[in-house]
């Protein structure tokens, strides 16, 4: 049974870098592609990105220019980061593992989600 | 960017009942690119439908999606009490990636 599991600090000051982390257990990162999803308290859900391990990635353009996604195989761990954030970037981040079927995009499974607050 | 619009924003019904919600797209989404997830309060989404009609592993034979185009529907035949949640659709056939607002599908 696949299972993931965020982790990393749950307040980050406002023009810093929040950076999580979603340690995979029961598959093996290298096989699959992996996923950063977010949702603000009390608001619906918002793709980051996604990331395979040969590399291939994608971003939501409305966040690309300030995010980074990388996997560290050696780990079974893949990561977020996520630069000058704001206020409007406080949400339950969640990782998830994307299908592998080509052209497909769904997500299953999730981890249970982080809550990440952006204040001073 | 396609857009997702969902109805009702809230349902009100009762167990035993059926329920019909809705998810219409601001253009049309190729290949049927749709998913359905439902999450519980406090928890992470679960995936329900894939491919607009495909239901997941472990889900039960309540649950099933329907429609193309731009006009898709999530049908629970016979609501469980565990079925009250909120219900997110989500389209992959076109970049970036979006959800739904979300049904929120409450006891009545």
């Amino acid at each position: 049974q696949v299972q993931l599991q965020e982790s990393g600090p749950g307040l980050v000051k406002p023009s810093e870098t929040l950076s999580l982390t979603c340690t995979v257990s029961g598959a093996s990162i290298s096989s699959y592609y992996w996923c950063w999803i977010r949702q603000p308290p009390g608001k619906g859900l918002e793709w980051i990105g996604y990331m395979y391990s040969s590399g291939n990635i994608a971003y939501n353009p409305s966040l690309k220019s300030r995010v980074t996604i990388s996997i560290d195989t050696s780990k079974n761990q893949f990561s977020l980061k996520l630069y000058s954030v704001t206020a409007a970037d406080t949400a339950v981040y969640y990782c998830a593992r994307r299908s592998t079927a080509s052209g497909t995009v769904w997500f299953d499974p999730w981890g249970q989600g982080t809550l990440v607050t952006v204040s001073s | 960017e396609i857009v997702l619009t969902q109805s009702p924003g809230t349902l009100s019904l009762s167990p035993g009942e059926r329920a019909t919600l809705s998810c219409r797209a601001s253009q049309s989404v190729s290949s049927s690119y749709l998913a359905w997830y439902q999450q519980k309060n406090g928890q992470a989404p679960r995936l329900l439908i894939y491919g607009a009609s495909s239901r997941a592993t472990g889900i039960p034979d309540r649950f099933s999606g329907s429609g193309s185009g731009t006009d898709f529907t999530l049908t629970i035949s016979r609501l469980e009490p565990e079925d009250f949640a909120v219900y997110y659709c989500q389209q992959y056939g076109s970049s970036p990636i979006t959800f739904g607002q979300g049904t929120r599908l409450e006891i009545k």
